[in-house]
């Protein structure tokens, strides 16, 4: 299936710093999603994007909708503890409508 | 407004065994997608269910299938558990309005076969 790539696969970070990950599709997407995920517990929406150079914040939280469509960014910034877990993109490309979702971005801060 | 609510929270069975997971969507939603998460193969999409109709499947074999209730309400089930099928079992609510396309999990069900 449709298959999302996501970078970096793994961060290990200082608290206090700013992350950027990012999503990369080979098709045009129609939604940007945002998930954070807890060690055994459900992704949690973060932010969701709905159309090209949308720039969006939830808090310390700020994502983007490329405008070529095929690509999100994530950013964190002043990165605290909380901020562990695994972070995924997620949407349905133009031409379809499930769900692709990106492998994951596993964030540490070290304190 | 409540969430998407999946019961049970845990479950253990053995071998051979058959299991039934259920999920509640969020109320409105008439969209619900069923995933299987393990560590080493990530998120799996299993099918999808839109008024009572499936409308996507996953590469899962047969033993996986589901159903959803006049109330979006959905429940899967697997037959002849194997132990490879331990997996944290994740149900998504689907919220299609206009323009706007988003997905909201529940807690999931984490599924141990013995």
């Amino acid at each position: 299936g449709q298959q999302l790539n996501q970078s970096p696969q793994s961060m290990f970070i200082q608290e206090g710093e700013d992350v950027s990950m990012n999503c990369t599709s080979s098709s045009i997407f129609n939604t940007w999603l945002w998930y954070k995920q807890d060690p055994g517990e459900g992704p949690v929406l973060l932010i969701a994007l709905y159309k090209a150079g949308e720039l969006t914040s939830n808090g310390r939280l700020t994502a983007q909708f490329g405008i070529t469509r095929k690509d999100s960014f994530l950013n964190i910034s002043a990165s605290i503890p909380s901020d562990v877990g695994i972070y995924f993109c997620a949407g349905p490309p133009f031409t379809g409508n499930q769900f692709y979702f990106g492998t994951g971005t596993s964030l540490t801060v070290i304190p | 407004k409540a969430g998407v609510t999946q019961t049970p929270r845990y479950l253990i069975k053995t071998r051979g065994q058959q299991v039934t997971l259920s999920c509640s969507p969020i109320s409105g939603h008439r969209s619900v997608s069923w995933y299987q998460q393990t560590p080493g193969q990530g998120l799996q999409f299993l099918f999808e269910y839109f008024s009572e109709t499936q409308r996507n499947k996953g590469n899962f074999p047969g033993r996986f299938s589901g159903r959803q209730f006049s109330n979006s309400r959905s429940e899967m089930n697997v037959s002849t558990l194997e132990l490879g099928d331990s997996a944290l079992y994740l149900c998504a609510s689907r919220r299609v309005a206009g323009s706007t396309d988003t997905q909201y999990f529940g807690p999931g069900t984490r599924l141990t076969v013995l």
